[in-house]
């Protein structure tokens, strides 16, 4: 089965720095998703990433893929305390049709 | 864009009942949904895949007697937590493959049992 290991897995940073997660995958990542979740809420979708050496921007926030299609990391720039929550990497293992989690990130902002 | 509507957003019951969760796809067919629970500080774990018109396939390790679901029509699945005990205390959300390649997720439900 598909493993995704996020790392880290918790991350307090000062409001204005950046700051990387990443998710790792020991086999092909056959689409990479990158989520957010506010505890005790929905997940909202930020990226998807399917082609090797992808890299897409949204605001602040950029996913990119590496060329074997085994790891992601998503850069936050200049963070504001609206980034605070957990970020979760999803992939759908190979053909499967569903989408595994990683242990997810728990972002914190401080002021 | 798709939304995906899960019902009730949070429900207490007592030990022994059960208890029904919706997830319904507004905007478009889902012919496949998805369940997951999720532990307190921890991350999502897939319970079940939600077949439109067929059986769920259920993950390993999660009891199908305990987490029935049915996927009766192409917008709405249901979670039924039989004979529910505190130990099934817990946030579940449902998700649904949306016209592209996306996945779109419900608002989850909060399963409070006692």
């Amino acid at each position: 089965s598909q493993e995704l290991e996020q790392s880290p897995q918790s991350l307090i940073v000062q409001e204005g720095k950046n700051l990387t997660i990443n998710c790792t995958s020991s086999k092909t990542l056959y689409g990479l998703y990158w989520y957010k979740q506010k505890y005790g809420e929905g997940l909202i979708f930020l990226m998807m990433l399917q082609k090797g050496g992808e890299e897409k921007s949204h605001e602040k926030i950029t996913a990119k893929l590496d060329e074997k299609k085994q790891q992601s990391s998503l850069h936050i720039t200049a963070s504001q305390p609206s980034h605070a929550g957990i970020y979760l990497c999803g992939a759908d293992p190979g053909g499967a049709q569903k989408l595994v989690f990683g242990q997810g990130t728990r972002l914190t902002i401080n002021p | 864009g798709a939304v995906v509507s899960q019902h009730p957003s949070r429900v207490i019951c007592k030990s022994g009942t059960s208890v029904k969760i919706e997830c319904r796809s507004l905007d478009f067919q889902a012919t496949t949904m998805f369940w997951y629970r999720q532990f307190p500080k921890k991350s999502l774990m897939l319970m079940a895949t939600s077949n439109e018109g067929s059986k769920a396939t259920y993950e390993q390790g999660v009891e199908k007697d305990k987490f029935l679901i049915n996927h009766a029509s192409l917008t709405l699945s249901t979670l039924t937590v039989t004979s529910a005990h505190p130990e099934d205390s817990s946030f579940y959300i449902c998700s649904a493959r949306d016209r592209g390649v996306g996945y779109t997720f419900g608002s989850g439900t909060r399963l409070t049992v006692v």
